[in-house]
């Protein structure tokens, strides 16, 4: 069974912590993607990674960066955590980048309170 | 752009009744198209999918056929379940970017 894993289920920090999310899978896939979820703004794409080391830009990375050292493990940096940070946070993979028939799968979500 | 516009929810139905949630999409090329559903206090999980016109996806009682004519891409159901309150999200994928409705809540009463 596929299998995306996030470090947290909750978390709760306080404004200017530097805040880790951890994103691993286990199914060999090349891609990676952070997306948070927002009541009325559905998902929104905020970094993903196609390879070790790379990555690109999504639709808001403003105050948010990434590592992918391995493969297999994904990594959501908040350099100084903020209040309009809160919010829900979900990993996801997939096989290929540009196929565009490829599903994405999810990790659980990591729900972050940032006080 | 690409984008992706679902029917505004809640919505509330009655155990067994029939449920539509329409999907409507704008893309440049040839997109496939998505439904995921999310699970109270869960990830999102593939529902079903299509990728090219008039294919249709099917998944535990659900339904949705790409429509190029209309771009649309509405999900059905015959006769919903207690078990299928949950969030519904359209979705497209075009030059590898997925691109999410706003999603539509579901709420069945038994």
């Amino acid at each position: 069974d596929v299998k995306v894993t996030q470090s947290s289920r909750y978390l709760v920090k306080r404004t200017g912590e530097k805040v880790f999310l951890e994103c691993v899978q286990d199914m060999d896939h090349e891609n990676m993607f952070w997306y948070r979820q927002d009541p009325g703004l559905g998902l929104r794409l905020i970094y993903f990674s196609y390879d070790v080391k790379m990555k690109e830009k999504g639709d808001i990375p403003e105050g948010y960066s990434v590592s992918r050292e391995k493969k297999e493990r994904f990594s959501l940096i908040l350099e100084s955590a903020s209040t309009n940070q809160t919010s829900m946070y979900l990993c996801a993979s997939s096989l290929d980048a540009y196929k565009n028939q490829d599903e994405q799968f999810f990790g659980p979500g990591t729900r972050l309170t940032v006080l | 752009g690409n984008s992706v516009t679902q029917m505004e929810g809640p919505v509330t139905l009655s155990e067994e009744a029939f449920l539509t949630i329409n999907c409507t999409y704008t893309a440049t090329g040839y997109p496939s198209l998505f439904w995921y559903v999310q699970y109270p206090g869960e990830g999102l999980q593939l529902l079903l999918k299509a990728t090219k016109a008039d294919d249709k996806g099917s998944n535990k009682g659900f339904e949705a056929t790409y429509r190029k004519e209309t771009t649309s891409f509405h999900l059905e159901k015959g006769s919903v379940q207690v078990s299928d309150s949950a969030v519904y999200f359209c979705a497209l994928r075009a030059l590898g970017k997925l691109v999410f409705g706003k999603g539509t809540k579901l709420t069945v009463n038994p």
